[in-house]
């Protein structure tokens, strides 16, 4: 089955350390999208790709990197310059083409410092 | 700029009554409108969207939605509600245009009371 996959489900990040959260899709989807969500909230645009070996910065850039050597992978690395970075990342990927095309939303990531 | 309001953070509704969730956007151009829904600890599931024809859209597990050109509005309706329905809803657009990413409402809260 055609999907988008996030790991791990749950991962707890000691202060200072960087983390990578992972972001995989089998479904030939040129753009792919990282989203914060902090509890009861909407979501906030991190970073997101229309094309292998670019990316673009969204709305709440600062203290994360990814990369989009492969079309099928973006990861998101939550780095020790992301002062809160306790939340829920969510994934998604979508064609680029303006045909009324959704977005489709992996599982999510629970992010926890500790 | 574009912009997605959801005017109400939370909805309470009876189980078996009918339930509306409202929506209303700013968008240059005729956009294409969704609706999805997020359970706890879970991605965003697609619920339905307004591409283009009739303004009623139905969607899935009993939702429809209807598009209101002049009031600029997509409110997510449905007949009889369920206390399955309770989850978080959010409302989203996307230009027509090539390669233009979603807008997200706030997302409503709805919660059904048996």
């Amino acid at each position: 089955d055609g999907g988008i996959t996030q790991s791990p489900k749950y991962l707890f990040r000691k202060e200072g350390q960087n983390v990578t959260l992972s972001c995989e899709q089998n479904l030939n989807h040129d753009a792919m999208y990282w989203y914060r969500q902090d509890p009861g909230q909407g979501l906030r645009l991190i970073y997101y790709s229309q094309i292998v070996n670019d990316f673009q910065k969204g709305d709440i850039a600062e203290g994360y990197s990814v990369s989009r050597e492969k079309k099928e992978s973006f990861p998101l690395t939550v780095t020790s310059a992301q002062k809160n970075p306790t939340a829920f990342y969510l994934c998604a990927s979508s064609i680029v083409g303006g045909q009324g095309y959704g977005y489709t939303f992996g599982s999510g990531t629970r992010l926890t410092v500790v | 700029a574009q912009s997605v309001a959801q005017p109400e953070d939370q909805v309470n509704v009876a189980e078996g009554n009918p339930l509306t969730v409202k929506c209303t956007y700013s968008v240059s151009g005729n956009p294409y409108l969704f609706w999805y829904v997020q359970y706890p600890n879970r991605g965003l599931q697609f619920l339905l969207k307004y591409i283009t024809g009739d303004n009623l859209v139905k969607g899935s597990y009993g939702f429809e939605a209807e598009f209101n050109k002049s009031q600029t509005s997509f409110h997510l309706k449905k007949p009889s509600a369920l206390v399955s329905d309770s989850a978080l809803y959010f409302c989203a657009v996307r230009d027509r245009g090539y390669g233009q990413n979603f807008v997200f409402g706030p997302g409503t809260r709805l919660s059904v009371l048996p």
